[in-house]
């Protein structure tokens, strides 16, 4: 399977630890975004990257979050001292870049975090 | 700043009768669109997209949309429903950049 590929699928913890999502692109996409999805409503974007650089962050992103790509392959979501609410679904998406334009993106099947 | 409303939280259809989902987009700029559908716990496909070429789109599995500049709507069709179309539906706006702008969803129930 190519698509994109999102690990753990779900990850329970308490309130107050750390946690750390991974996700995989499709290896040719150079642009990779992540959401949060809760209950009821549609995704909504928290940030992206252009291979290895970080180019826009949501007011969402609080500072207890931070993404990286290193290498410009995977990336990992992290948060901190999370809070209850943070639980939710966390998507990730990866695309084609510039120059070829707004292409489609790609989602995997998400991490589904539920804060106790 | 752009932004997509879906007109309906849920539709329910009988299987084999046609399928209508509305959506109405504002963007400041000529716009890229999507819909995507979501099945329970899973990500979302790409049904199809519009990308200024023919306003009207065809996608996968039988469903196809219809860009109005006029009436800034981009409504889902589908000629006749399939149990297997049972699942959340968002329309989704984008600028050249990247992040995608979501609806809140239309959850379609389909009746046998």
């Amino acid at each position: 399977d190519t698509g994109v590929s999102q690990n753990p699928r779900h990850k329970i913890t308490k309130r107050g630890q750390n946690v750390t999502f991974r996700c995989d692109p499709i290896s040719e996409h150079n642009r990779l975004y992540w959401y949060r999805q809760t209950l009821g409503q549609g995704p909504e974007f928290l940030t992206y990257f252009q291979n290895e650089a970080q180019l826009e962050k949501s007011r969402l992103l609080s500072d207890r979050f931070s993404a990286e790509r290193p290498k410009g392959s995977f990336s990992t979501l992290e948060i901190q001292r999370t809070e209850q609410g943070d639980s939710a679904m966390y998507l990730c998406a990866s695309s084609e870049g510039a120059p070829r334009g707004n292409q489609p993106q790609h989602f995997g099947d998400g991490t589904r975090l539920s804060i106790l | 700043a752009q932004s997509v409303t879906q007109l309906d939280s849920h539709v329910s259809v009988s299987e084999g009768t046609p399928v209508l989902l509305r959506c109405n987009y504002s963007s400041s700029y000529s716009p890229s669109l999507f819909w995507y559908v979501q099945h329970p716990n899973k990500g979302l496909q790409l049904l199809l997209k519009y990308t200024s070429a023919a306003t009207l789109v065809k996608g996968i599995n039988g469903f196809e949309a219809e860009f109005k500049k006029s009436e800034t709507s981009f409504h889902l069709t589908k000629p006749s429903a399939h149990m297997s179309d049972a699942a959340e539906y968002f329309c989704v706006v984008s600028d050249l950049h990247g992040p995608l702008v979501f609806g809140k969803g239309t959850r379609l129930s389909v009746i046998a």
